[in-house]
C-alpha cells in the first residue's frame, strides 16, 4: 500500500521559515508528479505547488509564488516544500499528495498532514 | 483562475436516500473533473476522476456525471459511513483548483 508521510511542520512566527518533508515508499516514487495541498483550519482544501517526476517542472498558486519552493530527492523518495516569509494566513494542514497517472493533477493517494500554525 | 462552486455548502439525509451534489467551474473544464470524500480529522480520498470514473475500491453507488462546466456527484442508497464534505477539483489547468465543499449530514 502506498505511503505518504510528512513531517516538519510547527509554529513559526510570521516571516519565519519551515521546511516540510514528505517521505514516499511502497511505490516508483520517481515515475510520480507529486503536489502538496492544504487546509486552513476549519476550511476547505488549497492546492500549493506541483513537480514533475524529474524536478524540472514546478508549478505555484499565487499566493506563495516567490516565497515557497517545492523540490524532491529521488534518490531518497523525499518530497520537499520549503516555505519561507510565512504569513497568517498560511496556517493550515499540508498534505502530501501523489497525482494519478489516469489523471493528472487528481491526487489518488495522500499523506496524513502536518500542521504550520504562523502566529506571533 | 478557475472558480469551482459547489452546491449545497450542506445537507441533511437519511441512510438509504439518493444525494446529488453540484459542482459549477468559471469556465469549461472539459471532463477534468475530480470528486473527493473528506472525513473529520483524515486526509480527503479520491473517489472519482475524469468526470465519471470510480477510483479503484469506491463503492458502485458513487456516481459523477458532467461535461463542460457543470457537473454532479450522485450517492445512491447513502450508507453511514457516507457521511462527510465532498470536494470537486478541476484538473484542467496546470494549477487545479477546488470546490469550497458540500458536508453531507445525517437528518
Amino acid at each position: 500500500e502506498v505511503e505518504l508521510v510528512e513531517s516538519g511542520g510547527g509554529l513559526v512566527q510570521p516571516g519565519g521559515s519551515l521546511r516540510l518533508s514528505c517521505g514516499a515508499t511502497r511505490f516508483m516514487f520517481s515515475n510520480y508528479w507529486m503536489a502538496w495541498v492544504r487546509q486552513a483550519p476549519g476550511k476547505g482544501l488549497e492546492w500549493v505547488a506541483n513537480i514533475k517526476e524529474d524536478g524540472n517542472e514546478k508549478n505555484y498558486v499565487d499566493s506563495v509564488k516567490g516565497r515557497f519552493t517545492i523540490s524532491r530527492d529521488n534518490a531518497k523518495n523525499l518530497l520537499l516544500l520549503q516555505m519561507n516569509s510565512l504569513r497568517v494566513e498560511d496556517t493550515a494542514v499540508y498534505y502530501c499528495a501523489r497525482e494519478s497517472r489516469s489523471q493528472l493533477r487528481s491526487f489518488d493517494h495522500w499523506g496524513q498532514g502536518t500542521l504550520v500554525t504562523v502566529s506571533s | 483562475d478557475f472558480q469551482m462552486t459547489q452546491s449545497p455548502s450542506s445537507l441533511f439525509a437519511s441512510v438509504g436516500d439518493t444525494v446529488t451534489i453540484t459542482c459549477r467551474a468559471s469556465q469549461s473544464v472539459s471532463t477534468s473533473l475530480n470528486w473527493y470524500q473528506q472525513k473529520p480529522g483524515t486526509a480527503p480520498k479520491l473517489l472519482i476522476f475524469t468526470t465519471s470514473t470510480l477510483q479503484r475500491g469506491v463503492p458502485s453507488r458513487f456516481s459523477g456525471s458532467g461535461f463542460g462546466a457543470l457537473f454532479t456527484l450522485t450517492i445512491s442508497t447513502l450508507q453511514p459511513e457516507d457521511f462527510a464534505t465532498y470536494y470537486c477539483q478541476q484538473s484542467y489547468t496546470a494549477t487545479p483548483t477546488f470546490g469550497q465543499g458540500t458536508k453531507v449530514q445525517i437528518k
